[in-house]
């Protein structure tokens, strides 16, 4: 049973579309944590939201934290090819160590 | 850039083969972790050190998994008697505090195992 669930599983868009990925679970989490992995390499930290109904914008890109620190979502625009990648989110429970980290949504941009 | 480095990258070995994965932090962070991925999933929780002291190996799928870091920077992954399960991609991460859950975790490029 995957404790993070992620959807869509896949999404293959134009250039220029907006997206949204989104991260879910049953448990409460005292973070969590998105990434984007290319082939080849490890994951790179995106962003940590840590309160309910955080919100947190990296240029193109807006993360929001659940009200219930359940859930999450990742809004793209204007979606460009060097977007294309693995969308991982990783939770952590109860101020643990370990990180918990979702199936992912794999991302594929059009030129 | 002195990022993570892990060695081997890819790793070919028989059914019943001992392998060890190297992997190298970033100077001076405290604490290390070991993750395993399968193909098309997320990476999967196999141990966190703080220093030298392995705090948890929860994670770890059987007794054949052993990892050390002895003197608190380079550690070692240890596989016993592979079999064909384990092939994944291992990845190791480390950041610089005690409690990673703030910190940023940096990931190394993974070593690709393939156990025939």
């Amino acid at each position: 049973t995957q404790l993070l669930e992620q959807s869509p599983q896949f999404l293959s868009i134009q250039e220029g579309e907006n997206l949204t990925v989104y991260c879910n679970s049953s448990s409460v989490f005292s973070s969590l944590q998105w990434y984007r992995q290319e082939p080849g390499e490890g994951p790179v930290l995106l962003v940590t939201v840590v309160t309910g109904g955080e919100v947190k914008k990296l240029k193109r890109l807006t993360f929001q934290f659940g009200d219930a620190r359940k859930d999450s979502s990742l809004h793209i625009t204007a979606a460009q090819p060097g977007d294309t990648g693995l969308y991982l989110c990783a939770g952590v429970k109860n101020y643990g160590q370990n990180f918990v980290f979702g199936p992912g949504t794999r991302l594929s941009v059009l030129p | 850039g002195a990022g993570v480095s892990q060695s081997p990258r890819y790793k070919v070995a028989k059914r019943g083969q001992d392998v060890a994965l190297r992997c190298d932090p970033i100077s001076g962070h405290v604490s290390l972790f070991w993750y395993q991925q399968a193909l098309g999933q997320g990476p999967e929780f196999l141990t966190y050190f703080q220093n030298e002291a392995q705090l948890d190996k929860s994670g770890l799928p059987s007794d054949r998994f052993f990892a050390e870091r002895p003197e608190g920077s380079v550690s070692t992954l240890k596989i016993q008697r592979t079999q064909q399960e384990d092939s994944a991609v291992y990845l190791c991460a480390s950041s610089r505090a005690r409690t990673g859950v703030w910190e940023t975790q940096y990931f190394g490029p993974g070593t690709r195992l393939l156990v025939l």
